[in-house]
């Protein structure tokens, strides 16, 4: 069965230092995963996904992943954090099962300080 | 392009009330995901439709709720009776066919059954 483990609930980072938001996932053959991050009052919105090729992928504000098999893991990335990056932010799987159906990790929650 | 349009965006009601909530989907998408969100469960799939066609409703938590897309334009999930305990965050969400292509959220509807 498809899963996705978002272990932090509450990631606080200072502004301007990296970030990591951990996200962990278990799958029947090839995974295709995304990051997704909601800001208040708003949808989710997509940030990058994985689906083939570079283990390093480049998404929107400036965000990468990266894909690391041996580990399955899907950790999300920024080089230099900024007080409006705080929001909630989802790890998918697609569910190989087809119909894009996607299984949502728990979210963790990114607070980004002055 | 506009994005996936979920009305009303706030909807007040006494316990008992039928309560519908309403989706656009982005024109041309082939998929319709409705997704309840809560502090206490999270995000939830409730059911998702293919071509119009409900795929999977395994998610609906109770008779009470029902969803019909009567085309490609238009969905509607409906609460009869609704509860206290239905208060939550509704979104609607859509995507291509292809597997690899992300799901675009609407900015849900926020139910609050009193």
């Amino acid at each position: 069965a498809q899963s996705v483990a978002q272990p932090e609930d509450q990631v606080n980072v200072a502004e301007g230092n990296p970030l990591t938001v951990k996200c962990t996932y278990s799958v029947s053959g090839n995974p295709y995963l995304f990051w997704y991050v909601q800001y208040p009052n708003r949808g989710l919105q997509f940030l990058l996904k994985y689906i083939t090729g570079d283990n390093l992928v480049k998404g929107s504000y400036g965000f990468e992943a990266e894909f690391n098999k041996s580990q399955t893991s899907f950790h999300l990335k920024k080089p230099s954090a900024l007080v409006s990056d705080s929001a909630l932010y989802f790890c998918a799987v697609m569910f190989s099962g087809g119909y894009n159906k996607l299984i949502f990790g728990a979210g963790t929650r990114l607070a980004v300080h002055p | 392009d506009a994005g996936v349009i979920q009305s009303p965006r706030h909807e007040v009601t006494e316990m008992g009330q039928e309560v519908t909530l309403r989706c656009k989907p982005i024109s041309g998408h082939d998929y319709l995901f409705w997704y309840r969100q809560t502090m206490m469960r999270g995000l939830e799939l409730l059911i998702y439709f293919n071509n119009n066609v409900p795929i999977d409703d395994s998610g609906m938590p109770e008779d009470r709720f029902s969803a019909k897309m009567p085309n490609a334009s238009f969905s509607t999930l409906k609460i009869q009776p609704s509860e206290p305990r239905d208060s939550a965050v509704y979104f609607c969400a859509s995507s291509f066919t292809s597997v690899n292509q992300p799901q675009h959220f609407g900015d849900g509807t926020r139910l609050s059954i009193l």
